[in-house]
């Protein structure tokens, strides 16, 4: 199975940050990743589909980028309804899966 | 406009199967490329999938859970059923369904999700 590995697990930020995290693959996955929202309670929200594809209605302050094994996600500039987790997912190949997230706070 | 819908119980006993049914619409699952996926979300961890049915007949499973998971579509209907055997404790999750694309490989969207309790 391919793991991926989320960092930072939580990162604490203030409206108007430049926040960037980072997904990594245990193999390549020929940019075949995607980047989702979560809210509490709420189901995830695609945001970015292989690796650096905005997906449409979703804020051009959201941003993808990497290759390979190494991918980021970018939030120019942190909006309050931006709090929230951040989960990645490769679909390279099966099984797919997920990252363990990364949780945007308000500091 | 593609919507999909998670339904079933809400509260199942340990070793009981699960039916899960999701009902989408805006789409059909005959149209070339497009599947619909599970995946769970234990409360407060990170989601797993499941299970994925294409347009094609064609079916995959998470290794961790084959032999306990079935998959099946009903075009006409709509629908796309997951049944889970020999529930337990630790199967206790959300579980969305989403409509997936092959070109793009990616899933959206999701439905709502439902949350289901294995406890007895």
């Amino acid at each position: 199975d391919i793991q991926m590995t989320q960092s930072p697990s939580s990162v604490s930020a203030s409206v108007g940050d430049r926040v960037t995290f980072t997904c990594r693959a245990s193999q390549g996955i020929n940019n075949w990743l995607a980047w989702y929202q979560q809210k509490p309670g709420k189901a995830p929200n695609l945001l970015i589909y292989s690796a650096s594809s905005l997906q449409s209605g979703v804020p051009s302050r959201f941003s993808g980028s990497g290759s390979g094994t190494d991918f980021t996600l970018t939030i120019s500039s942190l909006q309050p309804e931006d709090f929230a987790t951040y989960f990645c997912l490769q679909a390279n190949a099966f099984p797919l899966t997920f990252g363990g997230g990364t949780k945007v706070e308000i500091k | 406009q593609i919507t999909l819908k998670e339904s079933g119980p809400t509260l199942v006993k340990p070793t009981q199967t699960l039916t899960l049914t999701c009902t989408f619409s805006g789409f059909s699952l005959s149209t070339s490329g497009v599947g619909v996926g599970w995946i769970r979300q234990p409360p407060g961890k990170a989601l797993e999938w499941l299970a994925l049915t294409y347009w094609n007949e064609d079916k995959r499973y998470s290794p961790s859970l084959k032999g306990r998971l079935t998959i099946t579509k009903d075009t006409s209907k709509n629908q796309v059923v997951l049944t889970m055997t020999n529930m337990d404790p630790a199967d206790t999750a959300t579980y969305y369904c989403a409509h997936w694309l092959q070109q793009v490989r990616r899933f959206d969207p999701w439905g709502q999700g439902t949350l289901v309790t294995v406890s007895s």
